[in-house]
């Protein structure tokens, strides 16, 4: 069974930054697109960013492109998303998704998620 | 970029069949994918190109499209099915874009 372990979320303050990690596991890893979504408390999913299988293609929801930074590394199976100068409204659940492809198509398979929150 | 709009809520009783409309000028060129998300848990995909069912998702569970709306189908709704229902596809960027979603209830 796929897994994906995401970690690094907690409290941080607006402007601050963050790195959340997510480690996958029990799939060839180098042959997938990986995604990153969100979720606000009590609201609906938001696409953020994927990150093609060899990291050569990115792209950002319009709400963090500039300040959010997704990364891979495929000898660590492991998919990062670099977030600076955080708001109040990126509060969220972070889930990171497994592509069923090696590009960017829809995603197969998620994480249990790891909680961001924004405050002062 | 795309927009998707789902019904905020839909109910049925045990056993009727519910139907999740999805709406998007991009339907007519783009495969359309269902997620379901349980309370306090991780969303699980259902649908996948427009009609396709993973194996490990119950048979009651399909999805159609036509035009501009696709639709995903629950025929014969459990009380296990009770969730919310996203729908999802991705812009010739690679771009994902979500509906706004339906809670489901049963």
């Amino acid at each position: 069974q796929v897994q994906m372990v995401e970690s690094g979320g907690g409290v941080v303050q607006p402007g601050r930054s963050l790195r959340l990690s997510c480690v996958a596991s029990r799939f060839t890893f180098s042959h997938h697109a990986m995604h990153w979504v969100r979720q606000a408390p009590g609201k609906g999913l938001e696409w953020v960013a994927v990150i093609s299988y060899l990291g050569s293609d990115k792209q950002y929801a319009d709400s963090v492109r500039g300040r959010f930074t997704i990364s891979r590394d495929n000898s660590k199976n492991t998919v990062y998303l670099q977030m600076n100068s955080l708001r109040v409204e990126d509060t969220a659940v972070y889930y990171c998704a497994k592509d069923y492809y090696d590009s960017s198509v829809y995603l197969r398979a998620w994480g249990q998620g790891t909680l961001v929150t924004v405050s002062s | 970029s795309y927009e998707l709009t789902q019904p905020p809520s839909v109910s049925v009783s045990p056993g009727q069949t519910a139907r999740i409309a999805c709406s998007g000028d991009a339907m007519p060129k783009k495969f359309a994918y269902w997620y379901q998300q349980k309370s306090g848990q991780a969303p699980v995909l259902v649908i996948y190109e427009d009609k396709k069912r993973p194996s490990e998702i119950p048979e009651r569970f399909s999805g159609s499209t036509s035009g501009t709306v696709a639709t995903l189908t629950i025929s014969g709704a459990q009380v296990e099915d009770e969730a919310d229902y996203y729908c999802f596809l991705t812009d010739s960027s690679g771009r994902g874009v979500f509906g706004g979603g339906t809670k489901l209830t049963v």
